[in-house]
């Protein structure tokens, strides 16, 4: 069965601490990787993406992934967090393919708390 | 440009009434997609448009949940009758292309069910 699983449920980091947030998939064929972000009474919006080529991408607002095909990983690291990066994390997959449809299958998310 | 519009934001029902759901994609998007997500849990697909047509409706509980997508723009999701474990966001989702795994989802803000 596809799934996707993330380690952390709820993370509490003082500013400057460094994050790394863990993903790992389950899926029977190539996948693309995403990590969306929810900040506090917006909406779900893409933070980074990896289809292929460099295993280590990077998004916006300093975050970066690295994809270890031999661990089905994808975690998401940011070397000095801030307190605005306090939202909630979802790892996502979806089949890769022009004719895959698209569907995402995600994460059950981790909450992220910065404190100032 | 305008992102995707979702209407109500929240609503509260009693059990084994029916309640409806607005989503209005970014304009000239192919594919829409609704999910739901459930407190504490990542959003799961429901029903994937492409232009008027219906992909993947799997996980779609048909004998109360039923979707539409007149002419290919907006969309209506319905739940008749609801249940109290309908509770949750229903989140609507647009890209540009159709069927390609590459394009970004873009969220809406969600409306928010609670049957009591």
């Amino acid at each position: 069965a596809q799934s996707v699983s993330q380690h952390n449920h709820h993370v509490i980091l003082s500013e400057a601490a460094s994050l790394e947030l863990g993903c790992n998939y389950s899926y029977g064929g190539t996948v693309n990787l995403f990590w969306y972000v929810q900040y506090p009474g917006q909406h779900l919006q893409l933070l980074l993406k990896y289809f292929s080529g460099d295993p280590l991408v990077k998004g916006i607002k300093g975050f970066e992934a690295e994809f270890i095909k031999s661990k089905f990983s994808f975690n998401l690291r940011k070397p000095s967090v801030q307190w605005s990066d306090t939202a909630e994390y979802f790892c996502a997959v979806n089949a890769r393919g022009y004719n895959q449809g698209g569907k995402l299958i995600f994460g059950q998310g981790t909450e992220l708390s910065v404190k100032p | 440009e305008a992102g995707v519009a979702q209407s109500p934001r929240y609503k509260i029902i009693e059990k084994r009434q029916s309640v409806a759901f607005w989503c209005n994609p970014i304009s000239g998007h192919a594919t829409l997609y609704w999910y739901q997500q459930i407190l504490g849990q990542g959003p799961k697909l429901l029903i994937q448009f492409q232009n008027n047509g219906v992909v993947d409706d799997s996980q779609l509980p048909k004998d109360r949940f039923s979707a539409e997508r007149l002419k290919g723009v907006d969309s209506t999701l319905k739940i008749q009758p609801a249940k109290l474990e309908d509770s949750a966001v229903y989140l609507c989702a647009s890209s540009l292309v159709v069927g390609s795994s590459y394009n970004e989802q873009f969220f809406g803000p969600g409306t928010r069910l609670t049957v009591l």
